[in-house]
């Protein structure tokens, strides 16, 4: 059974950083790319980063380049999100999610980890 | 633009047909899939590739694609299949930016 479990979420002041982490079991994370989505309280889906299975091609929306980083650890079977410079705009629930066809959209996703940004 | 459109809502009776549009030009040329979520609960993936349905998802749920627009359709709705529906478009370039449609609230009488 394929499971995704995010964790690393929490409240962290402006300015600050967090460190999500993605644990996968039921498959193996080398041969998939990965993504990162987010969801604002009562707003939609948003795309935020992806990685492809080498680990080659990585995307990054706008608003997050330059101060997020996403990468994959193929012997612990997980995948990260460094987040620095943490904004109010950030606070949001982080889904890691599986992507088996190439062009970051998403089949297995977790449960997600809560992101709060506030002073 | 990269923007999808979506309508805020949709209401049907059960047993009626409950069709959800995606417009944007980005899909014209890229794949779009189609996600169901539920109050609490992460995304489900329902229909991929446009018209592609995963398993385990039911037969009721299918997908089609015209032009700009892209069409969730859902036939005979039952009671739990209220839910948001956000559609995405996709792109394996790495050229294009990937989003999703704001989503649509489906509601059954």
């Amino acid at each position: 059974e394929v499971q995704l479990v995010e964790s690393g979420g929490g409240l962290v002041k402006p300015g600050g950083s967090l460190r999500l982490s993605c644990a996968a079991s039921g498959f193996a994370l080398s041969s998939y790319a990965m993504n990162w989505v987010r969801q604002a309280p009562g707003k939609g889906l948003e795309w935020v980063s992806s990685i492809s299975s080498s680990g080659s091609y990585i995307y990054y929306t706008d608003s997050v380049k330059g101060r997020f980083t996403i990468s994959r650890d193929s012997a612990k079977n997980s995948l990260f999100l460094q987040m620095n410079s943490l904004r109010a705009e950030d606070t949001a629930l982080y889904y890691c999610a599986r992507d088996p066809y190439g062009d970051r959209a998403s089949d297995y996703w977790g449960q997600g980890t809560l992101v709060t940004v506030s002073s | 633009s990269y923007e999808l459109t979506q309508p805020p809502s949709v209401s049907v009776s059960p047993g009626q047909t409950a069709r959800i549009t995606c417009s944007g030009d980005a899909l014209t040329n890229q794949y779009a899939y189609w996600y169901q979520q539920k109050p609490g609960q992460a995304p489900i993936l329902v229909i991929y590739k446009d018209s592609e349905r995963p398993s385990g998802i039911p037969e009721r749920f299918s997908g089609s694609s015209s032009g700009t627009t892209v069409t969730l359709t859902i036939s005979g709705v039952q009671a739990e299949d209220e839910a948001d529906y956000y559609c995405q478009s996709a792109d394996t370039s790495g050229v294009y930016p990937v989003v999703f449609g704001g989503g649509t609230k489906l509601t059954v009488l």
